[in-house]
């Protein structure tokens, strides 16, 4: 399967943006999702794990949903901050088959 | 705090055969499973492999099924990836991560090593 994610966006500082990760076959809540930052020269830290929970140490301007009707999911960042400027992975899986999957990344542009 | 430092990268010739490394430390190692990721130059991430927290079970993207080779010793500490018949394509930062439940496949994230880098050209 696929996860497709647009390529960039980009918003101004304390607004909110949303990037979205559609699933291509099988329902979007039939695995859990997970959104990963990567700063430039940077390796990926986790922002959201199991669709929607946030670790320790993430700002709760942070978050996560799932929507079955379209069949993806959605990372949201408000108050947005030029140090959240970065790209961002979604990533699923098939526990079935054994298979690990990202999105293309998308980079977000705080102007 | 949780650990996990790659090594093993390097600049090798098509065909030719390299082993990375990774070191775990902060956490009891062999409580958890493990992966390797890795990203090719200006690309995105990429699954490689998997190893359940006592090697049993090992799981491949099909792009490196045949030629790589994921195993640990947890008596060390340590994580290996064999990669064999390297080829252009396998270019890139190869990160290891960590399964974020222990005795499980959850097929996640929650840790990463700051990689290290492979160069395949002749």
């Amino acid at each position: 399967f696929m996860l497709t994610q647009p390529h960039s966006v980009s918003e101004s500082p304390g607004k909110t943006v949303t990037i979205s990760c559609t699933r291509s076959s099988v329902s979007i809540a039939s695995n859990y999702v997970q959104w990963y930052q990567q700063r430039p020269g940077s390796a990926p830290t986790t922002v959201i794990y199991e669709d929607e929970q946030r670790p320790s140490g993430v700002p709760d301007r942070f978050s996560g949903s799932i929507d079955r009707s379209s069949n993806s999911a959605s990372l949201t960042i408000s108050g947005l901050k030029s140090e959240d400027e970065a790209d961002y992975y979604c990533q699923s899986y098939d526990s079935n088959n054994h298979i690990v999957v990202f999105g293309g990344g998308t980079k977000l542009t705080v102007l | 705090q949780v650990q996990l430092v790659e090594s093993g990268g390097g600049v090798v010739q098509p065909g030719r055969s390299l082993r990375l490394s990774c070191a775990a430390s902060g956490f009891i190692f062999s409580y958890y499973g493990m992966s390797w990721v890795r990203q090719a130059p200006g690309k995105g991430l990429e699954w490689v492999a998997f190893i359940g927290y006592d090697g049993r079970n090992q799981y491949y993207a099909d792009s490196v099924k045949g030629r790589f080779t994921i195993s640990r010793d947890n008596s060390k500490n340590m994580l290996y990836l064999q990669m064999n018949s390297l080829r252009a394509e396998d270019k890139g930062v190869y990160y290891c991560a960590r399964d974020p439940k222990e005795w499980s496949e959850m097929y996640f994230f929650d840790y990463w090593g700051q990689g290290t880098l492979v160069t395949v050209s002749s």
